[in-house]
């Protein structure tokens, strides 16, 4: 059965510090797809990025960059120069190349930055 | 503007009481997904639907029933057999087809209590 833990349940930061939030993933699946979510106090969960599972290149995308690695099965968020707006819960999920386009989140990340 | 509608923001259930949540998308999305959020878990799918007229049990059904007569709408009912309603309910939907273009997208939630 796939799993994904996100071990970190809550991070705090000062503004302008760099922090990383960890996932860590288990499928048996050679083909799957993995996904950021972002739930701002709002409570709407932003599509951050998927990455799948024959492409290990890491990602830049302004202050966020993604380091997927096989070998450990995991999937890592860094927010450079973090900003109060960054606040939020981020959720790591995974979807498995079956059909159906169901996805396992994980419990999320509480992430408070502060002045 | 496109996107994904929820209704009502809040919702409080008395006993023995079925209510329904609503969720509304204008983008043209086959797939629509209804996941519950409880404190400091991640989402759990309840059900979801790949087409009209077509759904599918999710991880926690029981207690819960759906309908998709149209394609831009998937109301989720919260029926009296659910002893353990109070949650946060987010309506997503997505693409279907190729795997590349399953990302799913979500509402603001329907905060639902009971009474």
């Amino acid at each position: 059965a796939q799993k994904v833990t996100q071990a970190q349940t809550e991070i705090s930061v000062v503004e302008k510090e760099d922090v990383t939030l960890d996932c860590v993933y288990e499928t048996r699946d050679t083909t799957y797809y993995l996904f950021w979510y972002k739930q701002p106090p709002s409570g709407e969960l932003v599509f951050l990025i998927r990455r799948n599972s024959f492409d290990e290149q890491n990602e830049i995308s302004g202050r966020y960059s993604w380091n997927f690695q096989k070998s450990t099965s995991s999937f890592n968020f860094t927010i450079t120069a973090s900003q109060v707006v960054d606040s939020a819960v981020y959720f790591c999920a995974l979807r498995e190349g079956g059909g159906g386009n169901k996805l396992t989140f994980g419990t999320g990340t509480q992430l408070k930055v502060e002045l | 503007d496109g996107g994904i509608t929820q209704s009502p923001k809040y919702l409080f259930r008395k006993e023995g009481q079925n209510v329904t949540l609503s969720c509304e998308q204008n983008l043209n999305h086959d797939a629509m997904y209804w996941y519950r959020q409880d404190p400091g878990q991640g989402l759990r799918l309840i059900y979801y639907s790949q087409i009209v007229n077509d759904f599918q049990k999710g991880d926690i059904a029981e207690g819960y029933s759906v309908s998709r007569e149209k394609k831009e709408s998937f109301p989720l009912t919260v029926t009296s057999a659910q002893k353990n309603p109070t949650a946060f309910y987010l309506c997503a939907s997505s693409m279907t087809g190729t795997l590349a273009k399953n990302i799913q997208y979500f509402g603001a939630g329907t905060r639902l209590s009971v009474l």
